[in-house]
């Protein structure tokens, strides 16, 4: 069963307008969430993770447990910011084991 | 610290040959995880291990897949008697002890003729 979904494949904002990249994941147990960024011809790497609570590269992302969601927001979008991004889920009975969502592709213009 | 490695990075095979895969995790680093990605498709889960143990391999193909940390040397992913449908995007990471957060591997291709 799909437990992590990411409704956009493609999102394109202009430089300096907010952007959001929405997950949605389905688990009743406590999970832990993160989110990944592959931007062109490098690896995967960790933009955060909930439970850190930080902000990095300008990016949040708040754990919304009654709607199950765990949006990326960035109030303004510089064009750096165009990546594959990937939301991803660790269940707390399988520790370790990453399940991803799709991926949503983020096209800043200028 | 070079991060993780995997080589190679591009794997042509034909049907029915077997394919290697192999990861060197982070200096540090215990615990080795294989993701396959294909085309328009997240990364799924194959296989967690520790040095000479697996412990989840519930993502792993039932037949022709299987997976290895040894003591020493690079964690191996081997695909016997490939098929089509199993060439993908083969990524590798790693992690420490006790910590979640997962390093990734610049991936290996794996291309079946």
């Amino acid at each position: 069963a799909q437990r992590v979904t990411q409704p956009e494949k493609l999102l394109s904002v202009f430089k300096g307008a907010p952007v959001e990249l929405k997950c949605n994941y389905s688990y009743s147990g406590s999970p832990e969430l993160f989110w990944y960024v592959q931007y062109s011809r490098q690896r995967l790497q960790l933009l955060l993770r909930h439970i850190s609570r930080e902000s990095i590269k300008g990016f949040t992302a708040d754990l919304n447990k009654g709607e199950t969601s765990f949006h990326l927001k960035k109030p303004f979008a510089q064009e750096e910011d165009s990546a594959m991004y990937y939301c991803a889920l660790s269940e707390g009975d399988s520790w370790g084991k990453l399940q991803f969502g799709a991926g949503t592709q983020v096209v800043v213009t200028p | 610290n070079a991060g993780v490695m995997q080589n190679p990075r591009h794997l042509v095979r034909r049907r029915g040959q077997e394919a290697r895969l192999r990861c060197s995790p982070m200096k540090g680093h215990s615990h080795v995880y294989w993701y396959r990605q294909l085309p328009e498709e997240g990364l799924k889960f194959m296989v967690y291990l520790q040095k000479e143990n697996i412990i989840d391999e519930s993502g792993m193909p039932k037949e022709r897949f299987s997976a290895e940390f040894p003591k020493e040397g690079p964690s191996i992913l081997r695909i016997q008697q490939v098929v089509r449908g199993d060439s993908a995007a083969y990524f590798c990471a790693s992690s420490p002890q006790g910590d979640n957060e997962q390093f990734f591997g610049p991936g290996t291709r794996l291309t079946v003729l």
